[in-house]
């Protein structure tokens, strides 16, 4: 069975500090996607970035960065510089790779709220 | 891109009344719609999983009567939530999966908010 674990609920910085939001993952696949996704107040999920289990570079888009770390389980997504517009809900979520012609569903963490203060 | 388009964004409904919510993927064709659903403050749990044109499998504890969902086309899927009760007052987000894009491209709809009184 998969899971994802966001162990931080709620994190409040002031606007131009650096964040970091952990994940953890479990999974019994080699073969798996992981995902981070962006819940603003009005709901909607944006998606941030997808990693496969097969690259573990680090990427970085403008002030957002990821650290896949196979060895540890764990996918973080760093903020640098923080932005009030920043403030959501940030869910990480994995997908492990599906028998062929099957379905493969994403499994979500429970969420961290980010909050960020002018 | 991807878009999903989920109808309606907000329904207030009474007690005992159907609601059908609608997901329709706009410029793909999607073989595979799931549907989440989102309690205040909470993580977004899946209910089920439709193919089109077959029926949708529900994950453990998710009422198949009571959460209709019916995906007849490609591009549309739908989810009726049946004699609607106050705990069923929830955010219901769909997600769908692009044909020939098996792990990835999960595109979601903006979501529906719920409140039944």
């Amino acid at each position: 069975a998969q899971k994802v674990t966001q162990a931080q609920t709620e994190i409040s910085v002031v606007e131009k500090e650096d964040v970091t939001l952990d994940c953890v993952y479990e999974t019994r696949d080699t073969t798996y996607y992981l995902f981070w996704y962006k819940q603003p107040p009005s709901g909607e999920l944006v998606f941030l970035i997808r990693r496969n289990s097969f690259d573990e570079q680090n990427e970085i888009s403008g002030r957002y960065s990821w650290n896949f770390q196979k060895s540890t389980s764990s996918f973080n997504f760093t903020i640098t510089a923080s932005q009030v517009v920043d403030s959501a809900v940030y869910f990480c979520a994995l997908s492990e790779a599906p028998p062929i012609g099957a379905n493969s569903k994403l499994t979500f963490g429970k969420g961290i709220t980010l909050s960020v203060r002018p | 891109g991807a878009v999903v388009s989920q109808h309606p964004s907000w329904v207030i409904c009474k007690s005992g009344t159907s609601v059908k919510i609608e997901c329709r993927s706009l410029d793909f064709q999607a073989t595979t719609m799931f549907w989440y659903r989102q309690f205040p403050k909470q993580s977004l749990m899946l209910m089920a999983t439709s193919n089109e044109g077959s029926k949708a499998t529900y994950e453990q504890g998710v009422e198949k009567d009571k959460f209709l969902i019916n995906h007849a086309s490609l591009t549309l899927s739908t989810l009726t939530v049946t004699s609607a009760h106050p705990e069923d007052s929830s955010f219901y987000i769909c997600s769908a999966k692009e044909i020939g894009r098996p792990n990835y491209g999960y595109t979601f709809g903006s979501g529906t908010r719920l409140t039944v009184v």
